[in-house]
């Protein structure tokens, strides 16, 4: 495996359902980001942790819980969803979390909350 | 906070035929601009990025850039596209924090 790794590709879950996202990267990096996609909208950056520390959250609810439990994976536990977290969940990492260094993206997760 | 303003939604466009995608940032100090591609089913790619140094930027895949500080503009061209570049192109800009800025996107179908 190469570059950035997301599992599942598709996950459909109830309002109730507990379930989890998982980021794999292969390319030596220490930091790694989530970010949502939603139709017709910017990315939305969600969390970043840098050294397997969370330096970042952009004010997500708290049905979302990230964890890093070392620089090559990265988790995004979710609980009591609404439907309109449906969205495209993707994982970046880079380098370094300063500025100029390249993000790469995994393919993302399609989450469906019915 | 960075803004990035794409102001096509979407771009409909013939194989062999130029393309451009308009992007402008809100900043009035230095920033690093970036354009993403996402195609279909897959994660986004970068396609270039500007840093500093020359304004025009050559990427992959036969696209370039042009870095317009007086206008705050970052527009992505291609001379001549294929069907493969049929995709989802993102600009993004990162500012003194670390963070990238999205645009909302632009879809170009590519027809033939």
């Amino acid at each position: 495996e190469t570059g950035v790794t997301q599992t599942p590709r598709h996950l459909v879950m109830g309002m109730t359902n507990k379930k989890s996202l998982k980021c794999e990267q292969h390319l030596g990096h220490n930091a790694m980001y989530w970010y949502k996609q939603s139709a017709k909208k910017p990315l939305e950056l969600m969390f970043v942790y840098s050294l397997e520390e969370r330096v970042e959250n952009n004010s997500v609810p708290s049905r979302f819980s990230p964890e890093c439990p070392n620089s090559s994976h990265l988790f995004l536990h979710l609980h009591t969803l609404q439907p309109e977290d449906s969205a495209l969940y993707l994982c970046a990492s880079s380098q370094e979390r300063t500025s100029i260094y390249e993000q790469y993206f995994g393919p993302g997760t399609r989450l469906t909350v019915t | 906070a960075q803004s990035v303003t794409q102001l096509d939604s979407q771009v409909p466009v013939f194989e062999e035929a130029p393309v451009e995608l308009r992007c402008n940032y809100s900043s009035s100090v230095s920033v690093y601009l970036f354009w993403y591609v996402q195609y279909p089913n897959q994660g986004l790619q970068l396609l270039l990025k500007y840093l500093s140094g020359s304004t025009l930027v050559k990427g992959i895949n036969g696209f370039e850039a042009e870095f317009n500080k007086s206008q705050t503009s970052f527009h992505l061209r291609k001379p001549s596209v294929h069907i493969s570049d049929t995709a989802e192109y993102f600009c993004a800009v990162i500012h003194n924090d670390y963070k990238l800025s999205f645009g909302a996107g632009t879809t170009v179908t590519v027809r033939a």
